[in-house]
């Protein structure tokens, strides 16, 4: 157990619609960062909060937007879902930005329909 | 810009059989970390080793073995005596400064399958 939650674990729904992924991150971690894992991309890294705020950004989409709360956890909200966003998310924390990537949280499988 | 990549895209193995796995990176940072990570089945991603760019020693732990050459830009991972519970899909990934602070930049993952 690394300590990273992500809820919910699974999540179905269908094109069009608006969805928000929620990672809490390991106790005293201040950096959060979210990953996208689908099959023709691979792991991507889309973006990276620190204590609230946003520190840098990947290939997120304008779809696509976070944000980090003073409790330290953190939303990523995906809107007008297509087909292709159905992926694999994955969150990560760290207690420095840099040199870590030991612990992500379990997962969320987006199946879009 | 940061770059990683596994050219194996599958391996597959019988049990027993010691296994590598490779991984070229590149990088114009001095100071970067080299991660592998592991995905079995089940999707989670399980970390197995962080290495700096300062520490070229090789590392055992149990079967497992990962052999860093900065002069070759390769951190390859290798499995000795391989047994079926080592299926899964293994990520190298790399964690390098400037811009690209913090985050992981992922290889496209080696699907390594040990046959009984």
């Amino acid at each position: 157990d690394s300590g990273v939650t992500q809820t919910p674990k699974h999540l179905i729904t269908a094109t069009g619609q608006r969805v928000t992924l929620r990672c809490s991150p390991r106790s005293g971690d201040l950096s959060v960062y979210w990953y996208q894992q689908s099959l023709d991309q691979g792991l991507q890294f889309l973006i990276h909060y620190y204590n609230g705020e946003e520190r840098a950004k990947g290939n997120i989409l304008e779809r696509f937007s976070a944000q980090q709360f003073p409790d330290l956890h953190s939303e990523l909200n995906l809107s007008s879902l297509e087909l292709g966003d159905s992926a694999l998310y994955f969150c990560a924390s760290s207690a420095r930005g840099r040199g870590q990537g030991e612990f992500f949280g379990p997962g969320t499988r987006l199946t879009v329909l | 810009a940061q770059k990683v990549t596994q050219a194996q895209t599958e391996i597959s193995v019988v049990e027993k059989e010691d296994v590598t796995l490779d991984c070229v990176y590149e990088t114009r940072d001095t100071t970067y970390y080299l991660f592998w990570y592991k995905q079995p089945p089940s999707g989670e991603l399980v970390f197995l080793i962080r290495r700096n760019s300062f520490d070229e020693q090789n590392e055992i732990s149990g079967r497992y073995s990962w052999n860093f050459q900065k002069s070759t830009s390769s951190f390859n991972f290798t499995i000795t005596a391989s047994q079926v519970v080592d299926s899964a899909v293994y990520f190298c990934a790399l964690n390098a400064g400037g811009t690209s602070y913090g985050k992981l930049t992922f290889g496209q993952g080696t699907i390594l399958t040990v046959h009984p």
